[in-house]
């Protein structure tokens, strides 16, 4: 049962334009959301975060939107840059006395120069 | 002020052999948790330590094993391998065993069972 879903595998961008990619999850408890960066032979790396009593979290480029009554969420990033090319992964977890995270399969964002 | 560290970077082991993996969190934090990442998926949660104790597991066997010692760094043990457990392990680390507490990861160990 993949609680977090990123539909997209992969997207392409030109350099200077904005990235958007999505993530939709299924289990209504979910409270606090992330966003984590991987490049080839490295751990994850810690973009942003927002929690569900927000809807919009902001951090330099980086803009993270959370629809909950969609139960979607989003990463802009504007302008893309080629550095920016990396596997993007979203997490979830229920804040609640659980600590784990529950990731989406990860979207392939190739951002050209 | 160092990140996560994680050893080895890389390992092979066969079949029914036993695997012991190992991580140093990022400085000021006491949490430890560890995540199974297979090719082409996102990272799976094995479990969490904080005080030295399982906190929290995941849906993964007994074979899956962890400790954490006193200065919060922690050791991931994987008995009777089976060629599915080949993988990327990583680990994470946080502060202060709080459930938002959000969490850096390590470069990982990539497992290779043969």
């Amino acid at each position: 049962d993949q609680q977090v879903k990123q539909n997209s595998p992969s997207l392409s961008v030109q350099e200077g334009r904005i990235s958007i990619l999505n993530c939709d999850y299924t289990n209504s408890m979910f409270d606090y959301f992330l966003w984590y960066k991987k490049y080839p032979a490295e751990g994850p790396t810690f973009l942003i975060s927002i929690s569900s009593i927000k809807d919009k979290n902001e951090d330099g480029r980086f803009t993270v939107f959370l629809n909950k009554s969609a139960k979607h969420l989003s990463l802009h990033i504007v302008p893309s840059q080629p550095g920016d090319s990396a596997v993007y992964f979203c997490a979830a977890s229920v804040t609640s006395g659980t600590y784990k995270y529950i990731f989406g399969t990860g979207t392939r964002l190739k951002v050209l120069a | 002020d160092a990140g996560v560290t994680q050893s080895p970077t890389h390992l092979i082991k066969t079949r029914g052999q036993q695997v012991t993996l190992r991580c140093s969190p990022k400085s000021g934090h006491d949490t430890v948790s560890w995540y199974q990442q297979a090719l082409g998926q996102g990272p799976q949660f094995i479990f969490q330590y904080y005080e030295e104790e399982e906190r929290q597991r995941g849906n993964f066997p007994d074979r899956f094993s962890g400790h954490q010692f006193p200065n919060y760094s922690s050791e991931l043990n994987v008995n009777a391998l089976l060629l599915g457990d080949s993988a990327l392990y990583l680990c994470a680390s946080s502060g202060q065993g709080i459930s938002t507490d959000t969490q850096y990861f390590g470069p990982g160990t990539r497992l290779t069972v043969l």
